[in-house]
């Protein structure tokens, strides 16, 4: 049984569409987050989320906009997208202050 | 700001040789240091949390240790299946993300 799941596991799309990500977790948890890893495989946040509401939000463009419609999902929509977008996008959720555990991820790649 | 920084980039060892992965950090107040596996294709898996100076903890072939400024991932007698990419990462006190550091790409030889 995932405890973190995301769909889709993998996305190519031409410059400029507009995608989304979603993630789900079945883990109870209340914070949920969003990493980008690039080309040279470094992890960095991206947003954070405790209980729906937005409480750590990194230099992002405000391209990227993530939406959590309760505190067991948390999608991530991107506009306009770009070739530097292209990425592996992990999303992860943890207790309050707990270990973080991290989902499959999305692999995105704009052509 | 915090940093996380690991040593070496790339590690290649025969099965059996035992070594270290060595995580230098510098964070404003730790809260954890964590170390997490990372298989080709897929998303990290956490295997410790440090939270103390002297702290150590053991899971199969694998110890990790803490300092103030530094932790170590002790690799004994290791298998082919412990080849993968292994991150750190800190995090500090108050409502803050992971800092990873890049991995060290781990092989093991038979």
């Amino acid at each position: 049984d995932t405890a973190v799941s995301q769909t889709p596991k993998y996305l190519v799309t031409q410059m400029g569409n507009d995608k989304s990500i979603k993630c789900e977790q079945n883990l109870g948890h209340d914070t949920m987050y969003w990493y980008k890893q690039d080309s040279k495989k470094f992890l960095k946040i991206m947003f954070s989320y405790n209980n729906k509401e937005l409480i750590i939000n990194e230099t992002v463009p405000n391209r990227f906009s993530p939406k959590s419609p309760d505190k067991a999902h948390l999608n991530l929509h991107i506009n306009s997208l770009e070739l530097g977008d292209s990425a592996v996008y992990f999303c992860a959720s943890s207790g309050l202050g707990e270990t973080q555990y991290f989902g499959p991820g999305t692999r995105l790649l704009v052509l | 700001e915090d940093q996380v920084t690991q040593s070496p980039e790339a590690l290649r060892l025969q099965e059996g040789e035992s070594s270290s992965l060595n995580c230098s950090y510098t964070v404003s107040g730790l809260r954890g240091l964590f170390w997490y596996r990372q298989d080709p294709g897929k998303g990290p898996e956490f295997l410790f949390t440090l939270y103390s100076a002297g702290e150590e903890k053991e899971k199969e072939r694998l110890k990790a240790t803490l300092t103030k400024k530094e932790s170590f991932l002790h690799i004994t007698a290791p298998k082919p299946e412990d080849s993968a990419t292994y991150l750190c990462a800190v995090q500090a006190w108050g409502n803050t993300p992971l800092v990873f550091g890049k991995g060290t790409r781990l092989s093991v030889i038979a």
